[in-house]
């Protein structure tokens, strides 16, 4: 089972433009993560955020996470072509299996 | 140093044949993970080992899927016998603590025609 629901499902936007993708959880978390995933490839770690953090910055990448509304937002600023990928979130649940639950994931492409 | 290594990377077979994946995680990672991906999905946990022991298999299908990693260091994940509903990447993964970041691999893409 999967439970975060990212928001859109598919994005596309043009080179130098901010992209905003939401996810969206339904039980208490320990930490909140977000991955890309290019076409073809693995996936790769881009950012962790603890159950007691708001915001959190790596690079061009901006995470939120609002616990009261259980759901998390990544922002990539000043797009690239680069940037084209699917991008998931995975909740790490704090009852159950010490596991992470990784939502369906939203796709951005990025146009040059 | 070298990321998690998976094979093969691509696996085309009948149905009702078996068919096994290997996987290497990243030296020192105790905890692997298995998943399924299905196409414009996200992963999905097959089974997760601490060490050598399987301690989440629940969404394993235990009828066809099998798994193991003896010496708690490479892992081997079989289907005997492949459905055509079996066509899937199947992403192995290892981590240092069960909830941190996971490294994965590049996956094994399989096709059961």
């Amino acid at each position: 089972s999967q439970q975060g629901e990212e928001d859109p499902q598919a994005l596309s936007i043009q080179e130098g433009e901010n992209a905003t993708m939401n996810c969206s959880y339904k039980t208490s978390i320990n930490n909140l993560q977000w991955y890309r995933q290019n076409s073809g490839r693995g996936l790769v770690h881009l950012i962790l955020i603890r159950s007691n953090e708001r915001e959190k910055h790596s690079g061009r990448l901006r995470v939120t996470l609002d616990t009261s509304k259980k759901s998390s937002s990544l922002l990539i600023t000043a797009s690239r072509a680069a940037d084209t990928a699917s991008y998931f979130c995975a909740t790490a649940e704090i009852q159950g299996a010490q596991k992470l639950v990784f939502g369906q994931g939203t796709r951005l492409t990025i146009n040059p | 140093e070298a990321g998690v290594v998976q094979s093969p990377r691509y696996k085309i077979i009948e149905k009702k044949q078996p068919v096994a994946f290997w996987c290497n995680p990243i030296s020192g990672h105790n905890t692997l993970y298995w998943y399924r991906q299905n196409l414009g999905q996200g992963p999905e946990l097959l089974i997760r080992y601490e060490n050598e022991e399987a301690v989440d298999d629940s969404q394993l299908p235990k009828d066809r899927f099998s798994a193991e990693r003896l010496k708690g260091v490479d892992s081997t994940l079989k289907i005997q016998p492949a459905e055509l509903g079996d066509s899937a990447v199947y992403l192995c993964a290892s981590s240092f603590q069960p909830q941190g970041t996971q490294y994965f691999g590049p996956g094994t893409r399989l096709l059961v025609l």
